[in-house]
């Protein structure tokens, strides 16, 4: 089974500058998310999807970053204007079921490491 | 104060030792607990998936909850150094979105 794919690995891009990245989640999952992880932190949960709607989507600064899910696969999450503290990696995960089921195992890709210089 | 909080190492220890990693947190409302284990510029892959209190064994592998004391801990029998690795541990409500801890960083030494 192919796992989460995500693209590119690495990004480097000046502040102001914008960014995107993609993600295809493990076939036939319906609940796809977008985590940022800063060097030395845990995962931080920036937006869930279930199929193409956003179930939640509280912590993404919603006045530079910007998801979407189109047909309910696929996803790209941008970033316009970046700035300094957006260096991370970003992660992109799915789950056959939503976050609610007592059994959601969520699958990380390999993220992609953004510098904004 | 953060809702999960973990050592963040890291912790060396000799191939072979017993690895004892924990965490802490403050919202009772957690009812899913997890540990995810994270390599070098690679995503997080889930070891092990506890409901409740109790304990959860898998192999090398044991995940314990006290709810009670709002603790969590994980632990490594026999280690190698392919278990060199940062460890996070996760948790969640019913229904919502999973809240990571810091992750410890793990290296077993030959």
């Amino acid at each position: 089974e192919a796992g989460v794919a995500q693209s590119p690995r690495y990004k480097i891009i000046e502040k102001r500058q914008s960014v995107a990245f993609w993600c295809n989640p493990i076939s036939g999952h319906a609940t796809l998310y977008w985590y940022q992880q800063i060097l030395g932190q845990g995962p931080k949960l920036l937006i869930q999807f279930q199929n193409n709607g956003v179930v939640d989507d509280s912590q993404l600064p919603k006045d530079r970053f910007s998801a979407e899910r189109l047909k309910g696969v696929d996803s790209t999450l941008k970033i316009q204007p970046a700035k300094l503290e957006d260096s991370a990696v970003y992660l992109c995960a799915s789950s056959l079921v939503g976050a609610g089921a007592q059994n959601n195992e969520q699958f990380f890709g390999p993220g992609t490491r953004l510098t904004v210089l | 104060q953060k809702e999960v909080e973990q050592d963040p190492g890291p912790l060396s220890v000799p191939e072979g030792a017993i690895v004892s990693l924990n965490c802490t947190y403050s919202n009772s409302a957690f009812q899913y607990f997890m540990w995810y284990r994270q390599y070098s510029r690679k995503g997080p892959e889930l070891l092990m998936y506890t409901y409740s209190s109790g304990n959860k064994e898998d192999g090398r592998f044991t995940a314990q909850v006290d709810k009670s004391s709002k603790y969590i801990s994980l632990f490594i029998r026999d280690s190698q150094p392919s278990d060199s690795a940062t460890y996070l541990c996760a948790m969640r409500t019913a229904g919502n979105m999973l809240t990571f801890g810091g992750g410890t960083r793990l290296m077993v030494k030959p």
